[in-house]
């Protein structure tokens, strides 16, 4: 099993709240991703990482932003949550180009 | 446009069977091509990998084919169980970037009855 975890598992939240999911792996891999996944649907890439300070946006558009102080942690914040952005959220992580790619379980997200 | 596309969208079998998932794509250039299991409510997880000069690659039950020239592969599972029950989704990933982009498919959803 990968050694990759994101938590919280499941979260609930108002509209306007403020949230980080948290994604961080012990595998020592360089490149980090999230990903964006609405029910039955293909995974959309949001953000990813090539190492510590290196961030870049995915190709779908997202309100959401992320930072790597550290190679094993990705964290992914909300400044002020809406409806829209209820989904699955996925973290992966990949030593690099072209290897396997690991995902954490996942955080699904409803705001109300 | 790079795109992957799956068929079954989904599919139900009896306990014991085998079936076959499809997944055709248009991603080039083309770095190699994985099959993965994601439960409901879950992370997908691998299977297989293949890249371009692998033609098969199994992973116990399960089975991946690939064609480079038509840019096709398929999943095949044998003597199917209950616990095989996911969405499996094709991810095709290429080499024209810096990134090694990943493309998915939608996944076929798969149900075991017993």
């Amino acid at each position: 099993e990968a050694d990759i975890y994101q938590t919280p598992r499941y979260l609930v939240i108002g509209t306007g709240k403020k949230i980080t999911l948290e994604c961080s792996q012990t595998m020592g891999h360089d490149k980090m991703y999230w990903y964006q996944q609405d029910p039955g649907m293909e995974l959309h890439l949001i953000h990813y990482s090539y190492g510590v300070n290196s961030t870049e946006k995915g190709d779908l558009s997202s309100e959401s932003t992320v930072s790597r102080i550290r190679t094993e942690h990705f964290p992914l914040t909300l400044e002020s949550a809406r409806p829209s952005h209820t989904s699955q959220y996925l973290c992966a992580s990949s030593p690099r180009e072209g290897t396997e790619a690991f995902f954490g379980q996942g955080t699904r997200l409803t705001v109300v | 446009k790079n795109q992957v596309e799956q068929s079954p969208q989904s599919l139900i079998i009896l306990e014991g069977k085998n079936c076959t998932l499809q997944c055709n794509y248009t991603v080039s250039p083309f770095s190699n091509l994985r099959w993965y299991k994601q439960d409901t409510g879950r992370g997908p997880v691998s299977l297989t990998i293949m890249t371009f000069s692998e033609n098969t690659k199994s992973n116990g039950r399960y089975t991946a084919t690939l064609d480079a020239d038509t840019k096709q592969s398929s999943l095949h599972i044998t003597a199917s169980q209950l616990s095989d029950s996911a969405s499996y989704i094709c991810v095709v990933s290429d080499r024209g970037s810096t990134l090694g982009r990943l493309y998915f498919g939608r996944g076929t959803q798969l149900t075991v009855w017993p």
